[in-house]
């Protein structure tokens, strides 16, 4: 049964302060690995990996995949309030066109 | 080009009760899927479908049904609500090309007492 567990559960930083969440799976043949962030509704695509070590990166926010040690991270740094959210990784596996989602980390920024 | 729209928003019922979520896209997506949100557990997946006619099951797919007519629609039906469906439901659709990624509806919120 494909898994994943995202950690932090909750995490409270300061803002302008930098971050990392992290995003372990098991997946039989993997396909790809997805984060969105979620605040009051519904979730919005932030970022899709489906390469090791290649780094995707939008404004402050960026994300890695190790497919060797099955895990992700996605950075972001001088964070700001409005980063405030539920953050959520998913992974697919090849020939499954389902996502399994992880329990998500809520990250609050305080100013 | 209203992208996925959900309906109701909000939604309460009392247990026995029957209802039907609607899931309507104009995207033109083949894949279309239900998913409940619980505090701390994130999205786990109801039912799927990757084309009219066809449907499968998620993680939690007890007490509810589904039902693919067309490629727009994808209701969720709910026969005889019972209080752990208290949730909020997002419905998400995506098309079957090289991209995985899902767009979300805004979610319907049901209680049910």
């Amino acid at each position: 049964e494909d898994k994943v567990v995202q950690s932090p559960l909750s995490l409270v930083v300061h803002e302008g302060d930098t971050v990392t969440l992290n995003c372990s799976y098991e997946v039989t043949n993997f396909r790809s690995l997805l984060w969105y962030k979620q605040e009051k509704k519904a979730p919005t695509f932030l970022f899709m990996l489906t390469s090791s070590g290649i780094e995707k990166k939008s404004g402050r926010l960026s994300s890695i995949l190790d497919k060797k040690e099955l895990f992700s991270i996605l950075n972001i740094t001088a964070t700001q309030t409005g980063d405030s959210a539920v953050y959520l990784c998913a992974v697919r596996r090849q020939g499954a066109q389902k996502l399994v989602f992880g329990q998500g980390t809520r990250l609050t920024i305080n100013p | 080009n209203a992208g996925v729209t959900q309906t109701p928003k909000f939604q309460v019922l009392k247990t026995g009760q029957s209802m039907t979520l609607q899931c309507a896209q104009d995207m033109n997506h083949e894949y279309m899927s239900w998913y409940r949100q619980d505090p701390g557990m994130g999205l786990r997946l109801i039912h799927y479908s990757v084309g009219a006619g066809i449907t499968d099951q998620g993680e939690v797919p007890n007490g509810y049904n589904v039902s693919r007519s067309t490629t727009e629609d994808f209701p969720l039906r709910l026969l005889s609500a019972a209080p752990s469906q208290t949730s909020v439901y997002f419905c998400a659709t995506r098309g079957l090309g090289a991209t995985d990624t899902q767009y979300f509806g805004p979610g319907t919120r049901l209680t049910v007492l």
